[in-house]
């Protein structure tokens, strides 16, 4: 079974820090993805990775960027965090496009409640 | 400009009867839909799909309907459980790369 995790559930920062969250997946997955989940707003996608040291924006990338420098670990940082960062994160993981048409989805790990204060 | 609408925010439903969660979509480019399940503290979970070249795809008590000329899925449930209750996101991809989401209904079935 896939299994997605992100280093914390909740995490308290303090504006203006600089903010990593943490993401590993088990099952050699090459894309990996971040997420936002805000009331109203769904899930919008932050960055995305298709490969060891690849990176494309999303949706939203704006105050944020991403690491990937191992292929099972897919890192979101805040550069410098404000009080509109302040949400649900969540990371997800699949194989390679041509692969999807198969009905593998997106595996979501179970987020990291962020406060920025 | 949002491409995939969800314009039910909350659903309630009756134990044992079907709930019906519906998805608009704007962009005609989207050939792959999918269906996620949301409980409090977890993660998405992915519930069911369907390809642009079906209009339908059933799985247990779980059916996912597509009309491509009115852009729109809807996600049936029959018979609601209590246990189904969660927000569910309605997702829609480009060639299966990466997923634009819908904001999400909150679904509840009463017992």
């Amino acid at each position: 079974d896939v299994k997605v995790t992100q280093s914390s559930r909740y995490l308290v920062k303090r504006t203006g820090e600089k903010v990593f969250l943490e993401c590993v997946q088990d099952m050699d997955h090459e894309n990996m993805f971040w997420y936002r989940q805000d009331p109203g707003l769904g899930l919008r996608l932050i960055y995305f990775s298709y490969d060891v040291k690849m990176k494309e924006k999303g949706d939203i990338p704006e105050g944020y960027s991403v690491s990937r420098e191992k292929k099972e670990r897919f890192s979101l940082i805040l550069e410098s965090a404000s009080t509109n960062q302040t949400s649900m994160y969540l990371c997800a993981s699949t194989t390679k496009w041509e692969r999807l048409r198969s009905n593998q989805p997106q595996h979501f790990g179970d987020g990291t409640r962020l406060s920025i204060l | 400009d949002q491409q995939v609408k969800q314009n039910s925010p909350s659903l309630s439903v009756q134990e044992g009867r079907i709930s019906i969660l519906n998805c608009d979509y704007t962009n005609s480019m989207f050939d792959y839909f999918l269906w996620y399940k949301k409980y409090p503290a977890e993660g998405p979970t992915f519930l069911i799909s369907i390809s642009s070249i079906k209009d339908k795809n059933e799985d247990g008590r779980f059916t996912v309907f597509l009309n491509k000329s009115a852009k729109h899925l809807s996600l049936h449930i029959v018979p609601s459980q209590p246990g189904d209750s969660a927000v569910y996101f309605c997702a829609a991809s480009v060639t299966a790369r990466q997923l634009t989401f819908g904001s999400g209904t909150q679904l509840t079935v009463l017992p």
